[in-house]
């Protein structure tokens, strides 16, 4: 079966760390582009990084650039978003996604999320 | 950054009636733009992409249409699994941006 389990959630202060980790099975992981998509308690989606197939290349939403690092291990199947210098409004529950066909395509497969919470 | 905006907020219909949920972009793109079902507590599930395509598994009655800057979804007659929170996605260029939603609710 295909299958995309996050872990790694938990709660840190204000200018805490944390690393949050994808699992991934059913399918060819390398072959794929992957997201980290966010939802604050509430509130609608926001794509915050992903990851190209092939390449690596990586994209951050501009509130995430500098503190934040998406990187996958192809041997593990694993995706992980690495999370420095944490705020209030990173907040929220993180899945990760698998785009369809690569960069350019829609999210077709979805984990169920891990929640981070950052507070004092 | 692309802004899409879904309209209404909230939409009420009664099951088996049909519903017609919209999302607008503050640009045009042409047809990268997908629909996600999201129920409480779950994940989001992809309905259609490239504007009109349905998702594997995707019911009939859930069709999409729209090019450019406008887009619609129409569940054609709804069933009680249908009631949940839809949103648009932009693809077309990063970041790619979602709408704020919109809530299904029981009429």
């Amino acid at each position: 079966d295909v299958m995309l389990l996050e872990s790694g959630g938990g709660w840190v202060q204000p200018g805490g760390s944390l690393r949050v980790s994808c699992i991934v099975s059913g399918f060819t992981f390398g072959n794929y582009a992957m997201a980290w998509v966010r939802q604050a308690p509430g509130r609608g989606l926001e794509c915050v990084s992903a990851i190209t197939n092939g390449y690596d290349d990586t994209l951050y939403t501009e509130s995430v650039k500098g503190r934040f690092t998406i990187s996958r291990d192809i041997s593990k199947n694993t995706l992980f978003l690495q999370m420095n210098s944490l705020r209030v409004e990173d907040t929220g529950l993180y899945y990760c996604a698998k785009i369809r066909l690569g960069m350019g395509d829609a999210f077709d497969l979805w984990g169920q999320g891990t929640m981070v919470t950052v507070s004092s | 950054e692309i802004v899409m905006t879904q309209s209404p907020a909230t939409l009420s219909v009664s099951p088996g009636e049909r519903a017609t949920l919209s999302c607008r972009a503050s640009q045009s793109f042409g047809t990268s733009l997908a629909w996600y079902q999201q129920k409480p507590g779950q994940a989001p599930r992809l309905l259609i992409y490239a504007a009109f395509t349905r998702a594997t598994r995707i019911p009939a009655r859930f069709s999409g249409s729209g090019s450019g800057a406008e887009f619609t979804l129409t569940i054609s007659s709804l069933q009680s699994e249908d009631f949940a929170t839809y949103y648009c996605q932009q693809y077309n260029r990063w970041p790619y941006t979602f709408g704020q939603g919109t809530r299904l609710e029981i009429k």
